[in-house]
């Protein structure tokens, strides 16, 4: 059981540049999302996936763009990378209980934007 | 969601308990208090949550106050690969996406 599944580990890009970072959970978990944590402070949601079909904005969007597909992939897009993008990823997904949720994360991707 | 203050760190030794405050003091009734770590830059981990009775399970117990304005974590025998941050959150069961937001966490380092 892998449960969620983040590649790749670390991306170097150059600005301007776009790429997708991968978030793979095998699960079959209803709910995922994916975060952002620049160095030393908490977690920051971008965007989040409620199904296959339905996505919506977190706290920081923008230059971000995502799709959900499928139930298992729920890919993350850097339109044109800028430096102010410099972080590590996590994707996360989660199910909902009537006594609460519990989030399982990836290992995280560490992008570096020069 | 309510917001909680923690503190930002905490020193505990080894084979000793880690007993990590929370104040959650706008929570609402039907909102939850949960705990993740986050051990050296990995992703978050699930700890523990609950609503109003005090919970264990084999990581940790979580004791909330009647009032429901503030909750402790406790690690009853601190290891050092307990050295990690600890965010309490507190969120409510209709949060839309079902997304957690995490502060900035309390620093603890175990040492020997």
């Amino acid at each position: 059981n892998a449960g969620v599944t983040q590649t790749p580990k670390f991306q170097v890009l150059k600005t301007g540049q776009s790429m997708t970072l991968q978030c793979a959970q095998d699960m079959n978990h209803e709910y995922m999302s994916w975060y952002r944590q620049d160095p030393g402070m908490g977690l920051r949601l971008i965007h989040y996936s409620v199904g296959a079909g339905i996505t919506d904005q977190g706290e920081v969007p923008n230059g971000y763009n995502v799709s959900r597909s499928t139930t298992e992939d729920f890919p993350l897009r850097l339109l044109s990378a800028a430096p102010s993008q410099t972080s590590v990823y996590f994707c996360a997904s989660s199910y909902s209980t009537s006594t609460g949720r519990k989030l399982f994360f990836g290992s995280g991707t560490q992008l570096s934007v020069l | 969601d309510a917001k909680t203050t923690q503190p930002p760190s905490m020193d505990c030794a080894e084979g000793r308990a880690a007993n990590l405050p929370c104040n959650h003091s706008t929570i609402s009734g039907n909102e939850y208090v949960y705990w993740y770590r986050q051990i050296h830059s990995q992703g978050p981990q699930y700890i523990i949550h609950g609503l109003k009775n005090n919970e264990t399970n084999e990581m940790a117990s979580l004791i909330i106050t009647e009032d429901r304005k503030s909750s402790t974590l406790i690690l009853p025998h601190a290891t050092l690969r307990d050295t990690a941050v600890y965010y309490c959150i507190v969120s409510g069961a209709n949060n839309a996406g079902n997304m957690l937001t995490f502060g900035g966490g309390t620093r603890l380092m175990v040492k020997p």
